[in-house]
Formats: C-alpha cells, sequence, structure tokens
C-alpha cells in the first residue's frame, strides 16, 4: 500500500518561514491536499491539489509538488498556525494520509 | 452554511455494533460523494470509506473492509456507517466529510468536515 512520510514535528520562529515536507512514490504525479488540524478541532482544508488555496486561507499558506517530495510552505509563520498538518492523496481506490507533522511556532 | 453533524458514537464491546450517522444541510447532498475519516486517541487521521452522489461507488480501507458499510440516504440528507465486529483498534474519533466538488471525482480534497463522535470499544 502506498504510504506518505511527514517529519514528526516542524519548528519556525514568529514571522519566518516553515517548511513541512510529504514523502511518497512518484507523489508528484498524484494531487497531494494539506490539511491543518488544532487541537480538540477537526481538520481544515488548506491546500487542494498541489497548490490551490480554498477561499479564506490565508496566502501565506501554499504548496508545490515534485518528484517524490510534496511541500507546504507556511510565510510569516504566525501563532495561530500551531497546529498538526497532514498530507493526502488518492492511490489506488483508496485515500491515503500522511504521518502528520507537528508545528510549533516560537 | 454547510453542516455536517455526526451522531451515534458511543461505549460498545469488542465483537458488538454501532451505527454512526451524519445529517448534512446547507448544500444539495445528493450531489457530492462523502467519506469517513477516523482519529484514534493522540494518533493521526486515517480514511475509512467513500461513497459517490449515488452510491454508486464504494471503496473502504482494508482495515475495515468486510467489517464496516458505508449508505447514504438522499432524501434525508444522511450519510451512515455500519460497524460491526469492532475491534479495541476502532476506537476513535469518526469524522463525516465532504468531497470538495460535486459530482463523482476521485480523489477529490475534503473540503467540510462535521466535528466527530467518539467510539469506544472496550470491554
Amino acid at each position: 500500500s502506498y504510504e506518505l512520510t511527514q517529519p514528526l514535528s516542524v519548528s519556525v520562529a514568529l514571522g519566518q518561514t516553515a517548511r513541512i515536507t510529504c514523502g511518497g512514490n512518484n507523489i508528484g504525479s498524484k494531487n497531494v491536499h494539506w490539511y491543518q488540524q488544532k487541537p480538540g478541532q477537526a481538520p481544515v482544508l488548506v491546500i487542494y491539489r498541489d497548490s490551490n488555496r480554498p477561499s479564506g486561507i490565508p496566502e501565506r499558506f501554499s504548496g508545490s509538488n515534485s518528484g517524490n517530495t510534496a511541500t507546504l510552505t507556511i510565510s510569516r509563520a504566525q501563532a495561530g498556525d500551531e497546529a498538526d498538518y497532514y498530507c493526502q492523496v488518492w492511490d489506488s481506490s483508496t485515500y491515503v494520509f500522511g504521518t502528520g507533522t507537528k508545528v510549533t511556532v516560537l | 452554511e454547510v453542516q455536517l453533524v455526526e451522531s451515534g458514537g458511543g461505549l460498545v464491546k469488542p465483537g458488538g455494533s454501532l451505527r454512526l450517522s451524519c445529517a448534512a444541510s446547507g448544500f444539495t447532498f445528493s450531489s457530492y460523494s462523502m467519506n469517513w475519516v477516523r482519529q484514534a486517541p493522540g494518533k493521526g487521521l486515517e480514511w475509512v470509506s467513500s461513497i459517490s452522489s449515488s452510491s454508486s461507488y464504494i471503496y473502504y480501507a482494508d482495515s475495515v473492509k468486510g467489517r464496516f458499510t458505508i449508505s447514504r440516504d438522499n432524501a434525508k440528507n444522511s450519510l451512515y456507517l455500519q460497524m460491526n465486529s469492532l475491534r479495541a483498534e476502532d476506537t476513535a474519533v469518526y469524522y463525516c466529510a465532504r468531497d470538495e466538488s460535486p459530482g463523482y471525482s476521485y480523489g477529490s480534497p475534503f473540503d467540510y468536515w462535521g466535528q466527530g463522535t467518539l467510539v469506544t470499544v472496550s470491554s
């Protein structure tokens, strides 16, 4: 089965840039979606189909996807960006979520 | 306003059954594929099952195949998950989530989520 690997945690200084990777075999050939989840809350879609932002999501959130790695970038990080982030793809008639990354804003 | 409200969670013994429901409002339910996603305590997200708008396409994670059944009633704007032969490892918050675009398109993102319902499997 297809696997998506994310770093367990990423730390970023307030106002700086955080990059969260999502690794998978030839993931560049798939559409990657990203979700943000804060404690006790349901996930929120922040990037879809690699690099598209839903309405209401700040421009500070961006995404890219190539080769074996997809990346979610959070620019000018704010305290409110502290959360768990998950990537997601569709493979062989199943959805697969990444292992999740906890982002801490210092 | 799109709303998804799950219900039916609770405590059940191993081997038991439970039926989850998701009441949808604020959009044309019959036009969208729907999904169930679960999250064990302190763990990550795990996709469980998906169903297309007319129930023509249904998919399951290997971990629940043969034990869980997804269904929907478009007249009642409701999504269901029948869970049988429950195991301790099925303990999780279960979320229903909507596909981002109407019609059938595999691999769509999930743009709206409910708040989840907790299922605990324990003796």
